[in-house]
């Protein structure tokens, strides 16, 4: 299944550097999500684009920074990370940002900091 | 928030048994309930959803209960084979700021050894 594409698949960096992750779904989808998945915890959501709205932030530190120029594609764009989020970051889309949505996730970038 | 509590973390089992895996929401505005199967290196896939007007749901091997009073799910896969082992995760629709999202699991490692 290639309906969410996700790039880089791996990304290393420092923490002063700037680097973006690039989504993008050919599902006609109009909402698409930024999970964090951690080892041993939970998928942890941090950002949800309904019809290229921001409708949620689930609390997230202001070094992340989403963009959705359209329904299709969602970035990330990171500055002066930390260690500790060193994840794999995951993007998913639906058809709608509703209840009963089933999420349809990419590949995910690993995201390492030293 | 609102939690999503997932047992058990991990599990193994012998080829052609069953395996159960249960999980608890707090929410009880929630009324949709998916599950997804991540592979080692790979996406979480949904194998799985229940709405809450339904009680059961079938589909193979695998099959869903719901029991809304009890606000508990569970996923059971009958006749395990070797490519069921993954991390299979159950996740809760949840109300935020301003519509609907995910709430994840922490998963549960299946091991179906031949």
């Amino acid at each position: 299944e290639t309906g969410v594409t996700q790039t880089p698949r791996h990304l290393v960096m420092g923490m002063t550097n700037k680097k973006s992750l690039k989504c993008e779904q050919h599902l006609g989808h109009n909402a698409m999500y930024w999970y964090k998945q951690s080892a041993k915890k939970p998928l942890e959501l941090m950002f949800v684009y309904n019809f290229k709205e921001q409708t949620e932030n689930n609390s997230v530190p202001s070094r992340f920074s989403p963009e959705c120029p359209n329904s299709s594609h969602l970035f990330l764009h990171l500055h002066t990370l930390q260690p500790e989020d060193s994840a794999l970051y995951l993007c998913a889309s639906s058809q709608e940002a509703g209840r009963d949505q089933p999420q349809h996730f990419g590949d995910g970038t690993r995201l390492s900091i030293l | 928030g609102e939690n999503v509590e997932q047992h058990p973390s991990t599990l193994s089992v012998q080829e052609g048994d069953s395996a159960v895996i249960k999980c608890t929401y707090s929410d009880s505005a929630s009324n949709y309930f998916p599950w997804y199967k991540q592979e080692l290196g790979k996406r979480p896939q949904l194998i799985i959803d229940i709405r809450s007007n339904v009680g059961e749901k079938k589909d193979q091997r695998i099959a869903v209960t719901l029991n809304k009073t009890a606000k508990h799910f569970s996923l059971h896969i009958t006749e395990t084979q070797p490519e069921d082992s993954a991390v299979y995760f159950c996740a809760a629709s949840i109300r935020g700021n301003s519509g609907y999202a995910l709430n994840f699991g922490k998963g549960t490692s299946l091991l179906v050894t031949p």
